[in-house]
């Protein structure tokens, strides 16, 4: 199994720019999330999926949309990327049971200049 | 919503030492209560949880002790080693359902040989 994966490792935007980050996972896991990670900030949830075509916000979901077209794909869009984006961004899923473990992807480290 | 604090940032201890971090939640509905770990530039893993209906869990060097009446949770290390050296999350739900989790900003260890 390979678990959480993510799509791209590194990208370096324009301000303005879009793009999307792909998260796949092969565990048939129901939940997905999208989190991101800053200096001295932790993790903050920006939005999450409880299932195939459900999506809901998180913490801090401005400036991102998110789609679960299949149970196994998470994507997280920025459709006019700013530099307050500049971050490293980790994928997440699990099972229903709510005090299931997370398992991480290996992050897709963004920059926007 | 649920919000949680993490104290101290940071922590520097000898080898050999025992090392606590601890964290304070607001939502008293909250039952889950999980610890991550994160290496210099890898994705954060599960170490150890614990639920609401009990008060401590071991794990051989590790322990998370919970008090519901105060709001607060904490990972207990002990016998520190240099491989311990990581950063640290306590999370919480994010909401009542349990679908999602939010971290706290983070601790990091530093253990000295």
């Amino acid at each position: 199994n390979a678990g959480v994966t993510q799509t791209p490792k590194f990208r370096v935007l324009k301000t303005g720019q879009s793009m999307t980050l792909l998260c796949a996972q092969d565990m048939n896991h129901e939940y997905m999330y999208w989190y991101r990670q800053d200096p001295g900030m932790g993790l903050r949830l920006i939005h999450y999926s409880v299932g195939e075509g459900t999506t809901a916000k998180g913490e801090v979901p401005d400036g991102y949309n998110v789609s679960r077209l299949k149970k196994q794909n998470f994507l997280l869009g920025l459709e006019s990327a700013a530099p307050s984006q500049t971050s490293v961004y980790f994928c997440a899923s699990r099972y229903v049971l709510a005090s299931s473990e997370q398992y991480f992807g290996p992050g897709t480290r963004l920059t926007v200049t | 919503g649920e919000n949680v604090e993490q104290h101290p940032s940071t922590l520097s201890v000898q080898e050999g030492d025992s090392a606590v971090i601890k964290c304070t939640y607001s939502d008293s509905a909250s039952n889950y209560f999980p610890w991550y770990k994160q290496e210099l530039g890898k994705r954060p893993q599960l170490i150890i949880d614990i639920r609401s209906n009990v008060g401590e869990k071991k794990d051989q060097r590790i322990a998370v002790t919970l008090n519901k009446t105060a709001k607060h949770f904490s990972l207990h290390i002990t016998e520190t080693q240099p491989e311990d050296s990581a950063v640290y999350f306590c999370a919480v739900p994010f909401n009542q359902a349990g679908t999602a989790l939010i971290f706290g900003k983070g601790t990091t260890l530093s253990v000295s040989s």
